[in-house]
């Protein structure tokens, strides 16, 4: 499957700060994921997107899926030290997923 | 949201022995099963698709001899990794399908496999 370029790689804040991170592609997708993966443990769902255009929220998340269907972004608003991890996209076209090479959140208190 | 569970969470086996991996819904059934490697910091790399009651669809350089997947029924797959070597070592991570008009798919928590 194809890999989607995410960015940045890296990120390493203070606690409170708000984070930002996206996603691009050469394809379009049909939805859009973001997930959150801890060490050691399996990728959890934080956010889908399923249209293009659309912007959906959870609690201090925040993530839009693009108008040209290429592209998704991120936000974390104030954010908190077990906002730690490794968050990944990952467009979906059927039902296979084609993930970020993910983005790694460290949150200094 | 619907469960899904691996076993097991580790395993460190020798070299040239076979190991299995269970992946389970626990409050679903699911159809469709896949299978994903992942490298230490490097992302999601989907080897297979699990189909329950037919054979599996195997990625591009996945060795479907190697890694023999079985979906024995709607809550159920494995994967074995047959004559495990050290560079099969890796952190392998199922997910299924549901039944929902999104595709959804919700993932396990993962098997580290090691291989001395």
């Amino acid at each position: 499957g194809q890999q989607l370029n995410q960015s940045p790689q890296s990120m390493f804040i203070q606690e409170g700060e708000d984070v930002s991170m996206n996603c691009t592609s050469s394809s379009i997708f049909n939805t859009w994921l973001w997930y959150k993966q801890d060490p050691g443990e399996g990728p959890v769902l934080l956010i889908a997107l399923y249209k293009a255009g659309e912007l959906t929220s959870n609690g201090r998340l925040t993530a839009q899926f693009g108008i040209t269907r290429k592209d998704s972004f991120l936000n974390i608003s104030a954010s908190i030290p077990s906002d730690v991890g490794i968050y990944f996209c990952a467009g979906q076209l059927g039902y296979a997923l084609n993930f970020g090479k993910g983005t790694s959140l460290l949150v200094t208190p | 949201g619907a469960v899904v569970s691996q076993h097991p969470s580790r395993v460190i086996c020798k070299s040239g022995t076979s190991v299995k991996i269970e992946c389970r819904s626990l409050d679903f059934q699911a159809t469709t099963m896949f299978w994903y490697r992942q490298f230490p910091k490097q992302s999601l790399m989907l080897m297979a698709t699990s189909n329950e009651g037919s054979k599996a669809t195997y990625e591009q350089g996945v060795e479907k001899d190697k890694f023999l997947i079985n979906h024995a029924s709607l809550t159920l797959s494995t994967l074995t990794v047959t004559s495990a070597h050290p560079e099969d070592s890796s952190f392998y991570i199922c997910s299924a399908l549901t039944s929902s008009s999104y595709n959804e798919q919700f993932f396990g928590p993962g098997t580290r496999l090691t291989v001395l």
